[in-house]
This record gives C-alpha cells, structure tokens and sequence, in this order.
C-alpha cells in the first residue's frame, strides 16, 4: 500500500515564503504530484517531480528526495489567492493513478 | 476549450434510489478516474479506467460501478445509494499514467 503524510493546515503572512512538506512511503515510488485546490472547486495541477532536486515554475517551486520519500512545495511572494487546499499525490509503478494525501489547508492572512 | 464535465452537479437524493453520474472529457485521454472527497479524508480513488472496456477498482469502490464503452466517456452508478455516499464526487482524466489529471468540476452527492 501507499502511505502519504502532509500537514493538515499552515497559516502564513501575505508576502512571506512557506514550505509544504510530503512524506510517502510507496513500493515502485515513479514521481510526486503537488496540486492546488481552492474551496468548493476542482484541483489544479502544478508540477510533477520524477527526479531528485528542485524544479522552480514562477513564483511555486517543488523538491523531490526519493531516497528520504520526500516532498516540498515552496510558495514564494504569498498572495490572498494562495489560500487553499495543497495536495501531494504519490504516483507509483503499480498503479495507473496516484494516491492523494489528505491535503494541508493554507490560509494567507494580510 | 480542453475539459472535464460532470453532471449533475448537485443531486439530493434518497437512500436505495439508483443514480449515474456523467463525466466526458474531450482530450482523447486514455485514463479516467473517479475520486470521493470527504473532510479529513482528501480525495480517495474509486475506479479507474486505462481504455475503453478495461476499467479497475481503486481504493473505495463499495457501492459503485462503472463502464466505459467510449473513450470520452466515464459514468459512475451508484445502484442502491445509502447516506455514507454521501460526499463530493470528481472524475479526472490523463493522457497516461504519470501525467497531469484534469478534473472535472465536481458533483456534490447528498443521499437522505
């Protein structure tokens, strides 16, 4: 089976930098999705790591450590619209779809 | 506009009364999937699909089916709904396994 870990919630300041962390444990471990989620809508997609370091998209980066199962999403320059639902997603060998985490609720307070 | 749609989108219903939800996407996307959200729980996969005629269960599939005899399309049916299903529904797709998912907007099931 799959076992994927994620804060429940994180509070941070408009403007600050905040790191969303993932711990997985999964046989046949292929890559880790990050998707974002705002309240009473569907997730979106923001990046997939399949190697090992870090992979910067504008103002979100994602890292990967798949020898310590092991994931960050780092939101920079935070905004109000940030505030939402992070989702970590395991994708492994074994199955055709990842395994979603249960998410960290982020709320970016002024 | 490349989507995922799901209909209805809002459905009270009462237990034992047989249901489907619709999902098409228009990506001509091999994979498609059915996921549950409830709080505290995250999203949890309920069926899977890799290509027309060949689907699988995912982790909660307890008092669904599915089919899919065309590429674009995915219903979920739920034959005997019982207020434990209760819960918001998304179908998402994928060009492949371990590509992006696109999912649908989402189907807020309420079973009394």
């Amino acid at each position: 089976g799959q076992n994927i870990d994620q804060p429940t919630e994180m509070t941070a300041t408009e403007g600050a930098i905040v790191q969303i962390n993932c711990t997985y444990q999964t046989s046949g471990f292929n890559g880790l999705f990050w998707y974002q989620q705002h309240a009473g809508e569907a997730p979106t997609f923001l990046s997939y790591n399949v190697l090992d370091g870090l992979e910067e998209k504008g103002r979100f980066s994602s890292f990967l450590s798949r020898s310590k199962g092991y994931s960050y999403l780092l939101l920079k320059e935070l905004q109000m619209k940030d505030s939402a639902s992070y989702l970590c997603a395991a994708q492994s060998g074994g199955s055709y779809i990842p395994t979603f985490g249960r998410g960290t609720s982020l709320i970016v307070h002024p | 506009e490349a989507q995922v749609t799901q209909n209805p989108r809002y459905l009270i219903t009462v237990t034992g009364k047989k249901l489907t939800v619709t999902c098409s996407q228009n990506m001509n996307h091999e994979y498609m999937s059915w996921y549950r959200q409830d709080p505290g729980l995250g999203l949890r996969q309920i069926y899977y699909s890799m290509n027309v005629e060949v689907t699988d269960k995912g982790d909660v599939p307890e008092g669904y089916k599915v089919s899919r005899k065309e590429k674009r399309n995915f219903p979920l049916i739920l034959e005997s709904p019982s207020p434990n299903q209760t819960s918001l529904y998304f179908c998402a797709s994928s060009l492949s396994s371990g590509s992006e998912q696109f999912f649908g907007p989402g189907t807020r099931l309420t079973v009394l």
